[in-house]
């Protein structure tokens, strides 16, 4: 069964220094999406894309943030300059498109800004 | 998207059915209610949607009453590896762009051998 992956698994950085984490959707997805846990809080909406645009984007994706589609099958989020709020879990996730609206997310990328 | 509302946690027997409730009183004609699962850290697990008539799946059966104002995720049979954070969320589908998934804090259902 085609599911997300996401790399890496777990990141360590300093603070200060950009990151970009990579998901690859599910390849017939057309509406890509990043969510972010902090540990022990709620699953946080940050941005939604399609068409090779940002259809929607939370207060906390602010300009240190940014996505894109490199290619046919790698969605990516940069953050420019790391803090140690930062520290969460990431999670990428996909749909397919047209009237199916289910969500499909990949295992996460853990942060951790040191 | 209308508010729901959850019990934070639960126990069930292994092998029995594990029924969890959702209150969601102030759903509007045109929003659907999903379910999602959350094992451990992982990420979002996709469960069942249904907008007003009962609707199973091979994971589970979603129970929606007939004035829409609650629901009930039934796991027939609950396994071990069904112990997890459940997360009932309501959402219209009728705006373009509207479309993140509001979290809340789930239900921490936890099955006991």
């Amino acid at each position: 069964e085609p599911e997300v992956t996401q790399t890496p698994s777990h990141q360590v950085t300093q603070m200060g220094q950009e990151v970009i984490l990579r998901c690859v959707p599910i390849s017939n997805h057309l509406y890509f999406y990043w969510y972010r846990q902090i540990l022990g809080q709620k699953v946080e909406f940050l941005v939604s894309f399609y068409n090779n645009e940002i259809s929607e984007k939370s207060e906390i994706f602010d300009d240190q943030f940014s996505v894109e589609r490199p290619d046919g099958s790698n969605f990516t989020l940069k953050i420019r300059s790391t803090k140690l709020e930062d520290s969460a879990m990431y999670f990428c996730a996909s749909r397919v498109g047209g009237t199916t609206y289910e969500q499909y997310f990949g295992p996460g990328t853990r942060l951790t800004v040191t | 998207d209308a508010k729901t509302t959850q019990p934070p946690s639960m126990d069930c027997a292994e092998g029995r059915a594990a029924n969890l409730p959702c209150n969601h009183s102030t759903i509007s004609g045109n929003e659907y209610v999903y379910w999602y699962r959350q094992i451990h850290s992982q990420g979002p697990q996709y469960i069942i949607h249904g907008l007003k008539n009962n609707e199973t799946n091979e994971m589970a059966s979603l129970i929606i009453t007939e004035d829409r104002k609650s629901s009930t995720l039934i796991l027939p049979h609950a396994t071990l590896r069904d112990t997890a954070v459940y997360y009932c969320i309501v959402r219209s589908l009728s705006n373009f762009g509207n479309e993140k998934l509001t979290f809340g804090t789930g239900t921490r259902l936890t099955i006991i051998p």
